[in-house]
């Protein structure tokens, strides 16, 4: 299996409401992430999990919380968010940190209205 | 402060014409990689350069990293409709993380037939 698998692919929702975002891989990658990309721009950052533990949070605001229940899966749970915060949501995974290639999955196209 | 700057940001060329994208650096970077997005898809790993001056080639696509490890192309012979999307680079830049991949702001590639 050499894919990242991102569920689901599209959500709409509330401000007031709360999701979450699901990511899985069995590539048996050390590292994984999550990235915003807005409409024609690159990916940013947003947190890195490694070896289960958050290494890195870019500033990302409160409502977006990461979890990583084991070394295969990863979610992002959303609560109260912003039209702003309309985005393509993409996970990511990698063998470890600092090199080799990242493994994306197909995203999930979040819309908040 | 530090990025990872590409140029351009848009390309049109006429299919059987070469294309070339370009990336920059301010500071040395441990590693290049690259990456293809297609329209509405996710960013999918072509190629990661590690050593000073080295050259790698995918059938018609083409990647070079400086002598510096400061720059690094992308050159695409003879554009076929199948090359469409948009091409980025993405780097470790010094003082961040290992796990901090920074990716340039891409180059949008479209072929017309």
């Amino acid at each position: 299996d050499t894919e990242v698998t991102q569920t689901p692919k599209h959500l709409v929702m509330g401000m007031t409401n709360k999701k979450s975002l699901k990511c899985e891989q069995h590539m048996g990658h050390r590292a994984m992430y999550w990235y915003k990309q807005k409409a024609k721009k690159p990916p940013e950052l947003m947190f890195v999990y490694s070896y289960e533990k958050l290494s890195i949070n870019e500033s990302v605001p409160s409502r977006f919380s990461p979890e990583c229940p084991n070394s295969s899966l990863l979610n992002l749970h959303l609560h109260a968010l912003q039209p702003e915060d309309s985005a393509l949501y993409l996970c990511a995974s990698s063998l470890d940190g600092g090199g080799g290639g990242y493994t994306f999955g197909s995203g999930t196209r979040l819309t908040v209205v | 402060g530090q990025q990872v700057m590409q140029i351009p940001q848009y390309q049109h060329v006429q299919e059987g014409e070469d294309f070339t994208t370009y990336c920059n650096s301010s500071t040395t970077l441990s590693n290049i990689q690259w990456y293809k997005q297609r329209p509405g898809g996710h960013p999918v790993f072509l190629i990661q350069l590690v050593k000073s001056g080295e050259v790698k080639k995918q059938k018609r696509l083409t990647f070079q990293f400086g002598e510096a490890k400061k720059n690094s192309s992308l050159h695409i012979t003879a554009t076929q409709t199948t090359d469409v999307g948009t091409y980025f680079c993405a780097g470790f830049l010094p003082g961040a993380g290992s796990y901090q991949l920074t990716f340039g702001k891409g180059t949008k590639l479209s072929v017309i037939p």
